[in-house]
């Protein structure tokens, strides 16, 4: 399994330009979760996914849009990109299993809006 | 989900043990409590959970007081690759809710 892939790496966008990352999990897992995560600070939630079809906002959902169409794949959209939008952002998904489960990680995109 | 502390830093040697401490005094009966560390430049890793009882897995034990209201990760050895920031969350029994992290302990391992 390749777990949670997240793509681009690395992305610089201009202010007002709008782009999508893209997150795609092979676990079959019916959570998918946005963060993001600011310099030398914990990861706050953007979006979540309890399964195709549903999402919800999160702690700091303000500039970006998501959809859940299949259960493998949840991207985030910035539609206007802002220099606060400068960020690591994380995405992650685990299986419906309750208090116990495991939440697993993408290893990031890193934005800069400039 | 209740709150949880932790110390902002902390430092250890090569091959000793660490003890990362975290406080909940709030916590309820239901809640579990969970670590995860980041190393630097990756996403969160899931460490170990438990609910009363102390746990053992490959990578650390989490020893879980009588009365809940704090816990300790515990390092049998750091290494130089144990170097990272770890969070120690709770979860309701549900887990329905997401987990939210703090800034959580940054961990320092000199060789």
């Amino acid at each position: 399994n390749a777990g949670v892939t997240q793509t681009p790496k690395f992305r610089i966008l201009k202010i007002g330009q709008s782009m999508t990352l893209q997150c795609t999990q092979d676990m079959n897992h019916n959570y998918m979760y946005w963060y993001r995560q600011d310099p030398g600070m914990g990861l706050k939630l953007i979006y979540y996914s309890v399964g195709a079809g549903i999402t919800d906002k999160g702690e700091v959902p303000n500039g970006y849009n998501v959809s859940r169409s299949t259960t493998e794949d949840f991207p985030l959209r910035l539609e206007l990109a802002a220099p606060s939008q400068t960020s690591v952002y994380f995405c992650a998904s685990r299986n419906v299993l309750g208090a116990r489960s495991e939440q697993y990680f993408g290893p990031g995109t890193r934005l800069t809006v400039t | 989900d209740a709150k949880t502390t932790q110390p902002n830093s902390m430092e250890s040697n090569e091959e000793e043990p660490v003890h990362l401490p975290c406080n909940h005094s709030t916590i309820s009966g239901t809640d579990y409590i969970h670590w995860y560390r980041q190393l630097p430049s990756q996403g969160p890793e899931y460490v170990i959970h438990g609910l009363t009882s102390n746990v053992n897995n490959r990578m650390a034990s989490l020893a879980i007081a009588e009365d809940r209201k704090s816990s300790t990760l515990i390092l049998h050895r750091a290494t130089l690759r144990d170097a990272a920031v770890y969070y120690c969350i709770l979860r309701g029994v549900s887990g329905n809710t997401p987990l939210v992290f703090g800034k959580g302990t940054r961990l320092s391992v000199i060789a």
